[in-house]
């Protein structure tokens, strides 16, 4: 089975552009959770959703972040502007509370880059 | 408070003895899951094992076991016969409330090294 997919993996970018972070979960979870890893604060949550719906975004940094899920399959993390302090790594994860299993399972991550 | 504490920031193993790495916890709820992961320096979160607020028995998954211990809200890691690949970033995670509830709140983890 293929794990959680994220793209880009890599993204450099200037200031003041906007960048879109995507995410294809695990097949048949119904969480899907948006991380961020930086030196600083270490791994920290910024929004998850279930059945498709935002549960909690209080993680979410400011106004210029975003995040939607439109299917079961997809989700996006979106920024803008970007600035150089949103640099870091995002990792999307997702997981299922059926049954005994409630793991997140991470993707690869998406390292980026803002100058 | 932080909820999660990894007092070991690095540490330094010889290949083949057992690890034991720390994590406490703070939470008043009943219901909580603990977790590990490993991020080699690829940079993946690598799942290695969970326990229950609830279970009785320890968790183990092959060299790995989580030393639970509720009362002191104690959560180790335990790597029994370390092997090089063992070398990672070691991170203690916890859920709160409701199964399938909530993100995870992670420590600041421990820079595990394991020397030939």
């Amino acid at each position: 089975d293929a794990g959680v997919i994220q793209s880009p993996r890599h993204e450099v970018t200037e200031m003041g552009q906007e960048v879109t972070l995507r995410c294809k979960p695990i097949s048949g979870h119904d969480y899907l959770f948006w991380y961020r890893q930086t030196m600083m604060r270490g791994l920290e949550l910024l929004i998850y959703f279930n059945n498709n719906v935002p549960i909690d975004d209080s993680g979410m940094p400011e106004d210029r972040f975003s995040a939607k899920m439109p299917n079961a399959s997809f989700s996006t993390l979106k920024i803008q502007p970007s600035e150089p302090r949103d640099s870091a790594v995002y990792f999307c994860a997702s997981s299922s509370d059926r049954g005994l299993e409630e793991t997140q399972y991470f993707g690869p991550g998406t390292r980026l880059l803002v100058l | 408070a932080q909820k999660i504490t990894q007092t070991q920031p690095g540490m330094f193993v010889q290949e083949k003895e057992a690890v034991t790495l720390d994590c406490t916890y703070d939470t008043s709820d009943q219901s909580y899951g603990l977790f590990w992961y490993k991020q080699p320096s690829s940079g993946e979160m690598i799942f290695l094992i969970y326990q229950g607020s609830y279970d009785e028995q320890n968790a183990t998954e092959g060299r790995y076991s989580l030393n639970f211990q509720k009362a002191r809200k104690s959560a180790n890691l335990v790597i029994s016969a370390s092997q090089l690949g063992d070398s990672a970033m070691y991170f203690c995670a916890m859920r709160e409330g409701g199964r399938g509830a909530d993100g995870l709140t992670f420590g600041k983890g421990t820079h595990l090294i394991i020397q030939p």
